[in-house]
């Protein structure tokens, strides 16, 4: 069955550091498609970055990364120069199928950020 | 602008009582989604729909019901049959390829 998994309940960094969030998969198709949320206290979910299973390149959107490790079956999220707006709820997420929509995403437990000044 | 409208934002409800959460998307997007979210823990599917007139459980159906008579509306209805129903709720919509949901801002149920 699928699974995502998200280690770090929450995590502190420094303003302009980096930070790498951890979220590590398990699913036996061999097409699915990658996913980071990010829910702020108001409570909306935004979607941050997508990473398919056949690409071969990481993903890259602005100050956001995906170090898509395949045969780890890991997905990090890392976030450059780390801002105070970038507090938030971030969660990982896995739809299985490649270019479509309407199959279910699952989602991990997710991790807390605290952007410390 | 083009998104999703959930209303309304909190709501309050008596044991034994149904209630219907709604939905709106002008994205003309084709599927759409509810997710339950409680404290502390990640989004969980309750119902999402692919067309019109079709939808499918996901892993917490139960207590729960939906309707899809027209694109842009994907009504729940929480059901006295919910043992546990407090919790916020959050709607999707998405089109088909390399992109994540659209989400709304959500409802947040309490039971009284």
């Amino acid at each position: 069955a699928q699974k995502i998994t998200q280690t770090q309940p929450g995590m502190f960094v420094q303003e302009k550091e980096a930070v790498t969030l951890d979220c590590t998969y398990d699913t036996s198709d061999q097409s699915y498609g990658l996913f980071w949320y990010k829910q702020p206290s108001s409570g909306e979910m935004i979607f941050l970055i997508y990473q398919g299973s056949y690409d071969e390149q990481n993903a890259t959107e602005g100050r956001y990364s995906l170090n898509f490790q395949k045969a780890r079956k890991s997905a990090n999220l890392v976030i450059s120069a780390s801002q105070l707006g970038d507090s938030a709820m971030y969660f990982c997420a896995m739809r299985e199928g490649r270019h479509t929509g309407g199959f279910k995403t699952i989602f991990g437990a997710g991790t807390r950020l605290f952007v410390k000044a | 602008d083009g998104g999703i409208t959930q209303s309304p934002k909190y709501l309050f409800r008596k044991e034994g009582q149904n209630v219907t959460l709604s939905c709106e998307q002008n994205l003309n997007h084709d599927a759409m989604y509810w997710y339950r979210q409680d404290p502390g823990q990640g989004l969980r599917l309750i119902y999402y729909s692919q067309i019109v007139n079709d939808f499918q459980k996901g892993d917490i159906a139960e207590g729960y019901s939906v309707s899809r008579e027209k694109k842009e509306s994907f009504p729940l209805t929480v059901t006295s049959a919910q043992k546990n129903p407090t919790a916020f709720y959050l709607c999707a919509s998405t089109r088909t390829g390399r992109v994540g949901y659209t989400f709304g801002s959500g409802t947040r149920l309490t039971v009284v």
